[in-house]
């Protein structure tokens, strides 16, 4: 069975600042992890992906994941928020195990606001 | 636009109507995916398709919901005699892919509002 979390429903913090958005995860083999972002009444962005290699992953709109297996995480950073980056991020997993589903596993998302 | 397409994006309909959705996905990605969002959530899957062939359902797929992608191409989602609690988002999704590390892209989604 695959799962994730999403710790926090809603992240707050002030332009200019850094800010982490957290997903832990759980598979029975590899993960495959990515993340989205939704802006209201719109489908799901792709932001990145990790399958293997290098832990810190790099993304679209200047956005970073670092990938910690000792601690099944998968966080989303950014050195320094903007306004415009306020939105709903969902972090999903898929099990890389031979066999099974190839349906990922989403999060309930993290509402992230980023103020003036 | 190159993306996934989505028609129509916003639906009212009467409880016990059906409705139906359609998905065009990136031109040539074999596989399309329907989800469903209700607020507060993330996407639920419902149904998977690789080619024109469903291959995965979820137990969420009723019996009144029914999708198809008889070309590969373009797919559907049909609901039938609809119920208030199908009031959700529905997301489609496509990829290019034969294993397990496709990355899906989704559409804008069709908002559906059962009275």
């Amino acid at each position: 069975a695959q799962s994730v979390a999403q710790p926090e429903d809603q992240v707050n913090v002030a332009e200019g600042n850094p800010l982490t958005v957290k997903c832990t995860y759980s598979v029975s083999g590899n993960p495959y992890l990515f993340w989205y972002v939704q802006y209201p009444n719109r489908g799901l962005q792709f932001l990145l992906k990790y399958i293997t290699g290098d832990n810190l992953v790099k993304g679209s709109y200047g956005f970073e994941a670092e990938f910690n297996k000792s601690q099944t995480s998968f966080h989303l950073k950014k050195p320094s928020a903007l306004v415009s980056d306020s939105a709903l991020y969902f972090c999903a997993v898929r099990d890389l195990t031979s066999g099974g589903s190839y349906i990922p596993t989403f999060g309930r998302g993290t509402s992230l606001i980023v103020h003036p | 636009d190159t993306g996934v397409s989505q028609n129509p994006r916003h639906k009212i309909t009467k409880r016990g109507q059906n409705v139906t959705f359609r998905c065009d996905p990136i031109s040539e990605h074999n596989r399309l995916y329907w989800y469903r969002q209700t607020l507060g959530q993330g996407p639920e899957f419902l149904t998977y398709f690789q080619n024109e062939a469903q291959l995965e359902k979820s137990r969420l797929l009723s019996d009144r919901f029914s999708a198809e992608r008889p070309k590969g191409s373009f797919s559907t989602l049909e609901i039938q005699r609809t119920e208030q609690g199908d009031s959700a988002m529905y997301l489609c999704a496509s990829s290019l892919g034969s294993g397990k590390t496709d990355t899906q892209y989704f559409g804008p989604g069709t908002r559906l509002t059962v009275l």
